[in-house]
């Protein structure tokens, strides 16, 4: 049963266009959302996170939105590079920042096609 | 960001055979380590958290009697592959996060681990 998903395995997107990558999650009990980059061989690299209390947190051409109702979170990045092609996983963590355990979704391939 | 060193990056080694990986934090005491485990085309999924000078807590599903994690100090974890076999070829990750470091997780650079 998975508990985060990530509904689409590859997306492409033009540079300069906005890609728009989706998560969705099961469990109620996540109260923090974290998007990860991650290319081949090597380990995640943080990028951008959300408390359950907030709907909205921006960093630079990274956002993140968290729809709690519809337990279902997005990362935009606008506009987007060819850096920015690698997989892209949502993880979510209960207990707050104190608890690290972290729920990844399978990841999304971006591929931003100059 | 913290840095959190894993060594080595890829190992190959014999069936049967154990391994060890080792996790640092280069630039801050990590009280909490955990060991991600990854297969092709799937998400990152969690093994094991370790917490310094206690014993590691274990996922369902995950031998702990194969996969030994030792967390002796708050700058080093170790995951020892025990009896290594095939079907436990695989990318193994560890993060870390330090009581002064906010809420993010640092990551290693991963091992890719080949039992042959």
């Amino acid at each position: 049963d998975q508990q985060v998903k990530q509904n689409s395995p590859s997306l492409s997107v033009q540079e300069g266009r906005i890609s728009i990558l989706n998560c969705d999650y099961t469990n109620s009990m996540f109260d923090y959302f974290l998007w990860y980059k991650k290319y081949p061989a090597e380990g995640p690299t943080f990028l951008i996170s959300i408390s359950s209390i907030k709907d909205k947190n921006e960093d630079g051409r990274f956002t993140v939105f968290l729809n709690k109702s519809a337990k279902h979170l997005s990362l935009h990045i606008v506009p987007s590079q060819p850096g920015d092609s690698a997989v892209y996983f949502c993880a979510a963590s209960a207990g707050g920042a104190g608890s690290y355990q972290l729920t990844f979704g399978k990841g999304t391939k971006l591929s931003v096609i100059p | 960001g913290a840095v959190v060193s894993q060594h080595p990056s890829r190992v190959i080694c014999k069936s049967g055979t154990s391994v060890k990986i080792e996790c640092r934090s280069l630039d801050f005491q990590a009280t909490t380590m955990f060991w991600y485990r990854q297969f092709p085309k799937q998400s990152l999924m969690l093994m094991a958290t370790s917490n310094e000078g206690s014993k590691a807590t274990y996922e369902q599903g995950v031998e702990k009697d194969k996969f030994l994690i030792n967390h002796a100090s708050l700058t080093l974890s170790t995951l020892t592959v025990t009896s290594a076999h095939p079907e436990d070829s695989s990318f193994y990750i560890c993060s870390a996060r330090g009581v002064n470091r906010g809420s993010e997780a640092f990551f290693g650079q991963g091992t890719r681990l080949t039992v042959v």
